[in-house]
């Protein structure tokens, strides 16, 4: 079956440490894998995505994610967590070649930051 | 920077009214999605839209729901006679090109409660 799976529910790093959040996908066909933020009362926002070439991706506000297909995973890092970085934080994967476009997300990480 | 918008931002009706929930996608996107998010759930896919036709639905998307672009800019759902279990946040998305090659860019969500 067809599943993301974000082991941690909430995570609290103190600002100015570095942050992984864990992202581990089921999918049978060619993925492509976003991660997606939501601050309170806020929609969805892109970070960052990939779909293929270079397994490293850059994303807005200084993420970086890095798929690794052998380990189905694709986490999420960022070297220095500031204060505003708080939000909860959604990974979520596409068939390459859905039309449908149907993207299942994982149930989402909370992130607090500590001053 | 063009944004997906959504009305109204919280909505309250009573169990088996019809509610419709509205969205104003990006102007010159041409793939429309409705997802969900029932409190403390994953995030979970409902409906895509392209070409004025359902190009695919989930099991949630039963007989009661329907979905429409009016008028060239909106783009509805629709929730005829309305369950206690249908109280989630409702999140539209749209895309410009295919999902396959796109990424979606989601609204801030309406606040769905059934009395």
């Amino acid at each position: 079956a067809q599943s993301v799976t974000q082991p941690d529910i909430h995570i609290t790093v103190s600002e100015g440490a570095s942050l992984e959040l864990r992202c581990n996908y089921s999918y049978g066909a060619t993925p492509y894998l976003f991660w997606y933020v939501q601050s309170p009362g806020q929609g969805l926002q892109l970070l960052l995505k990939y779909f293929s070439g270079d397994t490293l991706v850059q994303g807005i506000k200084g993420f970086e994610a890095e798929f690794k297909r052998s380990q189905s995973s694709f986490n999420l890092r960022k070297p220095s967590v500031h204060w505003s970085d708080a939000a909860e934080y959604f990974c979520a994967v596409v068939g390459a070649y859905n039309q449908g476009g149907k993207l299942i997300f994982g149930q989402g990480t909370e992130l607090s930051v500590k001053p | 920077e063009p944004e997906v918008t959504q009305t109204p931002s919280h909505q309250v009706t009573q169990m088996g009214q019809e509610v419709i929930l509205r969205c104003v996608p990006i102007s010159n996107h041409l793939y429309f999605y409705w997802y969900r998010q029932i409190l403390g759930q994953k995030v979970e896919f409902l409906v895509s839209f392209y070409n004025n036709e359902i190009s695919e639905k989930s099991e949630i998307f039963d007989d009661q729901f329907s979905v429409e672009r009016p008028d060239g800019s909106n783009f509805t759902l629709k929730i005829r006679s309305t369950k206690l279990e249908d109280s989630a946040m409702y999140f539209c998305a749209s895309s410009k090109d295919s999902p396959s090659t796109d990424t979606q860019y989601f609204g801030p969500g309406t606040r769905l409660t059934v009395l």
